[in-house]
């Protein structure tokens, strides 16, 4: 099984300001890696695929990087709504399908 | 507009039964791989079971084999999760995905609570 390991578990960030998201896998799902929003009471949402395709109707200043095992969620300049949960998740090698624990991106 | 619309959840007692419901619409659901999701209380993301396409590869994480089962029906453009042998820890929302490699489309979640 591939773990998942996302950090911070809490960032505290100030609006306008940059926030980056570390998720690092436990060996190389290459590309394979999305990462997902989700606030308070819904489901979580597709950012993120193949590492760094913003998927449909995502803001520009969501951006992903990374292969292999390092993967870098930054968002640029952060606007009220983007204060949330955010998971990463690796598709390469399944069952099982497995996500990070998350990180809270909360108002500094 | 892809729409995915849980339904069967509720409170059942530890050992009881529950089975869930996805409706789908808003695109041929017969050509995507779809799968369970679920997220207990203030905790993260849990992958539960997928289904291909003709439902030919099925597979289901360790905590739940041998007591759920995941089925669909393509006509009906549904997706179920039959649970057996419930447990409290099987607690949680439990989300339908549509799966395109990354899980691109969800439902809003049908909260399943195992208590006595």
């Amino acid at each position: 099984e591939i773990v998942m390991t996302q950090s911070p578990t809490t960032l505290s960030v100030s609006p306008g300001e940059r926030a980056t998201l570390s998720c690092r896998a436990s060996q190389s799902v290459s590309t394979n890696l999305a990462w997902y929003q989700q606030k308070p009471g819904q489901a979580p949402r597709l950012l993120i695929s193949g590492a760094s395709t913003r998927a449909t109707g995502i803001p520009a200043r969501f951006n992903g990087s990374g292969s292999g095992t390092e993967f870098t969620l930054t968002i640029s300049s952060l606007q009220s709504e983007d204060f949330a949960l955010y998971y990463c998740q690796q598709y390469n090698n399944w069952p099982p399908l497995t996500f990070g624990g998350g990180t809270k991106v909360e108002i500094k | 507009e892809v729409q995915l619309v849980e339904s069967g959840g509720g409170l059942v007692k530890p050992g009881g039964s529950l089975r869930l419901s996805c409706a789908a619409s808003g695109f041929t659901f017969s050509r995507y791989n779809m799968n369970w999701v679920r997220q207990a209380p203030g905790k993260g993301l849990e992958w539960v079971s997928s289904i291909s396409l003709s439902s030919s590869y099925i597979y289901y994480a360790d905590s739940v084999k041998g007591r759920f089962t995941i089925s669909r029906d393509n006509a009906k453009n549904s997706l179920y999760l039959q649970m057996n042998s419930l447990r409290a820890e099987d607690t949680a929302v439990y989300y339908c995905a549509r799966e395109a490699g990354p899980f691109d489309s969800w439902g809003q979640g049908t909260l399943v609570t195992v208590s006595s």
